[in-house]
């Protein structure tokens, strides 16, 4: 049972790219959710998803796309890279809404 | 909008005595869940305790307890008998009972323990 897995760890990359932090969990959780965390902030909520097929804007979604085509995985695709989303992303499951949240190890994006 | 607040951004224990981060937040909600979650170098975010808002009960898991006041709206977390893998950053989270499952975070408290 490898939980909630991020690829990858560490990415570099240039204003304007484009690039997608990938997310996975084996738990069959139907809620999951992308937190981004900055310096002094604490962890602020991107976009999260129910389920397959539904999304939904948290916080601060503003750059950020998510889709949710099965169960397991859920990825977030930066269009045009900015420096003000260098930023340290985490990714998170739940069976339900009551349930305790479990996070993935992390993927560290620095934006040149 | 919830609110969560830690005003220790850095606390020090010395190894095998005990200390208390504390947290407060804000919300106009009757039922919810709090949370503090551990995040040691390696950046993984580990849970460390939960508590419902509907219990009177505080929670405890080992050496780690909480003192959960909720008119006052504060959620302390305990560690007793400190121990040198306890240093991390810990992070008290909100949930409401309804609604997204989203967590709304504090800012931190970085914890050192002292040999």
């Amino acid at each position: 049972n490898a939980g909630v897995t991020q690829t990858p760890k560490f990415q570099v990359l240039k204003t304007g790219q484009s690039m997608t932090l990938q997310c996975a969990q084996d738990m069959n959780h139907e809620y999951m959710s992308w937190y981004r965390q900055d310096p002094g902030m604490g962890l602020r909520l991107i976009h999260y998803s129910v389920g397959a097929g539904i999304t939904d804007q948290g916080e601060v979604p503003n750059g950020y796309n998510v889709s949710r085509s099965t169960t397991e995985d859920f990825p977030l695709r930066l269009l045009s890279a900015a420096p003000s989303q260098t930023s340290v992303y985490f990714c998170a499951s739940s069976y339900g809404p009551m349930k305790t949240q479990y996070f993935g190890p992390g993927t560290r994006l620095l934006v040149l | 909008a919830q609110t969560v607040t830690q005003s220790q951004p850095e606390m020090s224990v010395q190894e095998a005595e005990t200390v208390t981060l504390s947290c407060t937040y804000d919300t106009s909600e009757s039922d919810y869940y709090l949370f503090w979650y551990k995040q040691p170098p390696s950046r993984q975010m580990i849970l460390v305790i939960r508590q419902e808002a509907y219990k009177q009960q505080n929670a405890t898991e080992n050496r780690f307890s909480v003192n959960f006041q909720k008119a006052a709206k504060s959620f302390s977390l305990k560690i007793s008998d400190s121990q040198l893998g306890d240093a991390a950053m810990y992070f008290c989270a909100y949930r409401r009972e309804t609604g997204a499952n989203n967590l709304f975070f504090g800012t931190g408290t970085r914890l050192t323990v002292i040999p």
